[in-house]
């Protein structure tokens, strides 16, 4: 079965430091990849996503970056972190096969405090 | 693009009576709308999807309908249950390219009170 793991869980860190949270998925090869950010009480807005190695669309211009140095690895970074960067992370996978299910997976998230 | 209201916000039900959750899509190539349950720190779980060939599917107290006509799908939960109480999404994949990008509707928070 498939699994998609991110870390770390939990993270505060300081305005203007830099940020890297890592994705990977399990059990599957060649998967869509997905960056959602959920504001508190918010919705989820999709920041990126790719559909293979080095292949990455930005849907929200931002401080962010995204990167899929492997198949099933995939890393949102930023150089200088913002206050309003502050949310909840979310990776999410869905099968790449054009005539497969579009079911889409969620990672357990990674909740970022930026003070 | 794909754009999708949800509606309503907020909804609270007594316990065992039904709950309604209703969502509107603009992009009529739509063909594919799940629906996510998420608990509080938790992340979005699945729990239902419709594609735009059937009309209605049903898993035990959830049902999702879809009128491709009108461009709306709505969930449906009956005997609600306190352990329903949750943040509800609905969402419409785009049909171009190959990344199946979904598209979510602002959520539903639902209370289910005993």
């Amino acid at each position: 079965s498939q699994t998609i793991h991110q870390w770390p869980a939990t993270l505060v860190q300081p305005v203007g430091s830099p940020l890297s949270l890592e994705c990977t998925v399990e059990g599957t090869s060649n998967p869509n990849l997905y960056w959602y950010r959920q504001a508190a009480g918010r919705g989820l807005q999709l920041l990126f996503y790719s559909v293979g190695i080095g292949q990455i669309s930005s849907e929200v211009p931002q401080n962010l970056s995204a990167s899929r140095p492997q198949d099933r690895q995939f890393i949102l970074s930023s150089k200088k972190l913002l206050l309003s960067d502050s949310g909840f992370y979310l990776c999410a996978w869905s099968y790449h096969w054009r005539g497969g299910g579009n079911e889409q997976y969620f990672g357990p998230g990674t909740r970022l405090t930026v003070t | 693009g794909e754009n999708v209201e949800q509606h309503p916000s907020t909804l609270s039900v007594q316990e065992g009576d039904s709950a309604v959750i209703k969502c509107t899509y603009s992009d009529s190539a739509s063909n594919y709308f799940p629906w996510y349950k998420q608990e509080l720190g938790k992340r979005p779980q699945l729990i239902i999807d419709i594609r735009s060939n059937v009309g209605e599917k049903k898993d035990q107290r959830i049902a999702v309908t879809l009128n491709k006509t009108a461009k709306h799908f709505s969930l449906h939960i009956t005997e609600t249950q306190p352990e329903d109480s949750a943040v509800y999404f609905c969402a419409a994949r785009r049909t171009s390219g190959s990344a199946r990008q979904l598209t979510f509707g602002s959520g539903t928070q639902l209370t289910v009170l005993p």
